[in-house]
Order: C-alpha cells, then structure tokens, then sequence
C-alpha cells in the first residue's frame, strides 16, 4: 500500500481565514513533504519533515505553517493568505530522508483563496 | 539552481502508437523518477531509475538512467487513452539531510482515439 491521504479535497477561504489542510500515511515513512503546485506548472517544494523535524523550508512565507505531530500525521496550517496563494496543495512522504527513497504523492487539496 | 528540460512540452498522438519524452540537466541527479498526472490529481508514481545506465520497465513503460547521470527518457508503448495526462521527469537530490526533488516542466500527452 502507498497510499497518503489528504483532506480536505476543496478548501474555499477568505483572506482572513484560519484554517488547516491535513496529510496522512500509513507506510511507516518517516520523511514528508508539502508542495504546491500551480496550474499547469510543475509541484515546487515547500517543506520537508524528516524524523519530525523540519529539514527543509524552501524560503516559504510565513503566512504558511508546517507541522508533523507524528511521523504519520503533517498539518498545513494556513493564516492570513493571498489570492495568488490559490493552488494545489500536495503532501508526499519517502521511506527516509537521508538516502535516496521514492517519494509518493496523496490526491492534493485545491485551494482557493477569496 | 538546478534545472531540467523536459521535452516535447507536448505530444498529440494517435491510439496505439508508441511515445517517448525526455529530460536533460546541466547537473548531475542521483535518482530520477517518473510520474504521471491527471487532472486535480497528485502525481503517480511510474518508475524509479537509481543506477546510471539502468533501464527498467513497468508494462508497457521502459524508462533510462542515462549515464552521464544528467539525463533519462521514458517510453510508452502502444498507447492507449487512459495514457492521457501530463507526465513529469524528477530529479533527487540530498540537500541538508533530505531529499528534494526538481521536477522538468511536463510533457502533456493527448491521444486521438
């Protein structure tokens, strides 16, 4: 099974919403990541958690807030966000981070900020 | 920093004929990966390539490492309309610890049935 789930599927919010977007695996990785991706581009990395611990922070702004309360669990907390901030949202996990493993990707979260 | 040029950006073929797209680098990856996209969909893993020179196979799906380690190609034989999608060449890296992947731009693939 590489299976990583994601929810919520749509998320419609305005600029001065709180709100979170969830990513879940279940193969015992211990590396994940946030993309995003807009249309017709290619995913550009945000974040990367490895063992927990944030690894990677692709010079994101602030407004965007990672967290990985558990090596099954990554959070997307999201404040204060801009029209331009509307896109797909993915979360991938590795088996590691330290060596050269597969990354799988979960469905994404479309983002649409009003 | 680093980038890949994938090509065609893409490909409008006709049912049953064979595919092939590509990705070059000016810099050296360890790892390249292929994935196919559908839309509003993630990424789907197709094939992991970890050996220069190495040339592997998912169904119809043959996919290079090329030696230099700066390039990979990935074909599609006898194609057929659930192909339709973007596929995307990935590159991977170890940078601080971790992985990061640099993706080529995309080859759409449209198939006239």
């Amino acid at each position: 099974d590489t299976e990583v789930t994601q929810t919520p599927k749509h998320l419609v919010m305005g600029m001065t919403n709180k709100k979170s977007l969830k990513c879940e695996q279940h193969m015992g990785h211990r590396a994940m990541y946030w993309y995003k991706q807009k249309a017709k581009k290619p995913p550009e990395l945000m974040f990367v958690y490895s063992y927990e611990k944030l690894s990677i922070n692709e010079s994101v702004p602030s407004r965007f807030s990672p967290e990985c309360p558990n090596s099954s669990l990554l959070n997307l907390h999201l404040h204060a966000l801009q029209p331009e901030d509307s896109a797909l949202y993915l979360c991938a996990s590795s088996q590691g981070a330290g060596g050269f493993y597969e990354q799988y990707f979960g469905p994404g979260t479309r983002l649409t900020v009003t | 920093g680093q980038q890949l040029n994938q090509s065609p950006q893409s490909m409008f073929i006709q049912e049953g004929e064979d595919v092939s797209m590509n990705c070059t680098s000016s810099s050296i990856f360890n790892t390249w990966l292929w994935y196919k996209q559908d839309p509003g969909e993630g990424p789907v893993l197709l094939i992991a390539l970890y050996k220069a020179g190495e040339l592997t196979s998912n169904g119809r799906l043959t996919a290079q490492f090329g030696i230099t380690r700066k390039d990979s190609f990935l074909n599609i034989s006898a194609s057929i309309p659930s192909d339709v999608g973007i596929y995307f060449c990935a590159g991977q890296l170890g940078i601080q610890g971790a992985q990061k992947l640099v993706f080529g731009q995309g080859t759409r693939l449209t198939i006239n049935p």
